[in-house]
């Protein structure tokens, strides 16, 4: 069985540009959470998608936007990057969308990507 | 709204000392779950143990236990005998049926266990 896995590791952009992050997601998960965790801070949630839709946004500008595809693996797309962007970005697969961390819903972390703005 | 405090934002202990993470929440829901993970340098977040809000017995495993006391909303964490591979940052997390999709974590605890 393959964990989630996450793309790139590592990335470096400039002020203003755009970014796109990648994710699959664990076999048979449906469902893929995103977070952002700044330097020092706990992880804080992006957004969530369940079988190709939103499914729930924490409070993050529409800047932030995301994808879901037939195979639940995901993107996150950070438009207009800010020097305050620079984070790791953690996505985070689960069977379903139900309860957050339910023995059902467990939520299975992947390694990061860690973007830098300058 | 949930919300999860970390007082302690860093710890430091000597190896083969005990050390306790102390976890606070608040949320409104009946039903919720609490979380400890940790973070070692690499940045993946290992998943430690979930607790159910209407199981309050307390867990030991290994050299790892945990307090779950719902009447002062208390969620803390101790490591026996403590060492260096402990050193890692540990979260606590919470997830309600409130907001049921994600979690929410405190802003962490950096331990440091020094031989």
């Amino acid at each position: 069985e393959t964990g989630v896995t996450q793309s790139p590791t590592h990335l470096i952009k400039t002020r203003g540009q755009q970014v796109t992050l990648r994710c699959s997601s664990q076999s048979g998960h449906n469902t893929v959470s995103w977070y952002q965790q700044a330097l020092g801070q706990g992880p804080q949630f992006i957004f969530q998608y369940y079988r190709e839709e939103e499914n729930g946004r924490g409070n993050f500008p529409p800047r932030f936007s995301g994808l879901q595809f037939p195979n639940y693996s995901s993107e996150l797309n950070v438009n207009a990057l800010e020097l305050d962007d620079s984070a790791l970005y953690l996505c985070a697969s689960s069977l379903g969308p139900g309860l957050a961390g339910s023995l059902y819903n467990e939520q299975f972390f992947g390694p990061g990507t860690r973007l830098t703005v300058l | 709204a949930q919300k999860v405090t970390q007082a302690q934002t860093e710890i430091s202990v000597v190896e083969k000392e005990d050390v306790t993470l102390d976890c606070v929440y608040e949320t409104r829901d009946t039903t919720y779950y609490l979380f400890w993970y940790k973070q070692p340098p690499s940045g993946e977040l290992v998943f430690l143990i979930r607790r159910n809000s209407f199981d309050e017995q307390n867990e030991i495993s290994g050299r790892y236990s945990w307090n779950f006391q719902k009447s002062t909303s208390s969620f803390n964490f101790t490591i026996t005998a403590s060492q260096v591979v402990d050193s890692a940052v540990y979260f606590c997390a919470l997830s309600g049926q409130g907001g049921s999709e994600k979690l929410v974590f405190g802003k962490g605890t950096k331990l440091t266990v020094n031989p």
